[in-house]
């Protein structure tokens, strides 16, 4: 199985702040990299696919980069509806699998 | 829109036997760019991926589970349903049903969960 181990765990931010989570795969993935935002008892919510490509609908301060075995989200300019916690998953291969998210917490 | 709706017992006594429904509305089961999975998520902890199926009866597992868990489809009332069986207290999680959907990226097949339910807190408890 492809290990997914994203960094940091959590963190503390303000609005207006840029964040940028990292994540590594434990092999070379290629760009098959997908992000997700997810809040407590809501459907996981779909942000970036094939590393870098934005999903229709999701806020244009979301970015994402890398290819290979690194990886990240970017949210330019944090606003209220992004403090959640962000998953990876990878679309390499079989098991699919995710990075054990990064919470994002008002500072 | 398409929309998936997870049903099913929220309590399991051990050993027994787990079953869910994911219910899709506002789209076809049968579509030809879609995979249905089921993904779960212990109390805090991450997404695990449990397998899924293609609307011809075509499935793939995740090798941790696979000897317990059975995912099935019927077409005609376009829903997906999960079984797994055996199940001890390290099942508890919510369980989600997700549409995987294969795009396309420069020529190449990617694929990405971009349906998911809104997730179904199954305990397994005496």
């Amino acid at each position: 199985d492809i290990q997914m181990t994203q960094s940091p765990s959590s963190l503390s931010a303000s609005v207006g702040d840029r964040v940028t989570i990292t994540c590594r795969a434990s092999q070379s993935i290629s760009l098959y990299l997908n992000w997700y935002q997810h809040n407590p008892g809501k459907a996981p919510k779909l942000l970036i696919y094939a590393a870098s490509t934005l999903e229709t609908g999701a806020p244009s301060r979301f970015s994402g980069s890398g290819s290979g075995t690194d990886f990240t989200l970017t949210i330019s300019s944090l606003q209220r509806d992004d403090f959640a916690t962000y998953y990876c998953q990878q679309s390499y291969s079989m098991p699919r699998t995710f990075g054990q998210g990064t919470k994002v917490e008002i500072k | 829109q398409v929309q998936l709706q997870e049903s099913g017992p929220g309590l399991v006594k051990p050993s027994q036997t787990l079953s869910l429904t994911c219910s899709v509305s506002g789209g076809s089961i049968s579509s030809a760019s879609y995979y249905w999975s089921w993904i779960r998520q212990p109390a805090g902890k991450g997404l695990e991926w449990i397998g899924r199926i293609y609307s011809s009866g075509s499935t793939n597992h995740n090798p941790s589970l696979k000897s317990r868990v059975t995912i099935s489809v019927d077409t005609s009332k376009n829903q997906v349903f999960l079984e797994l069986s055996s199940v001890t207290a390290a099942d508890t999680a919510v369980y989600y049903c997700a549409g995987e959907r294969s795009g396309s990226y420069y020529n190449r097949a990617v694929y990405y969960f971009d349906y998911w339910g809104q997730g179904s807190l199954v305990t397994v408890s005496s």
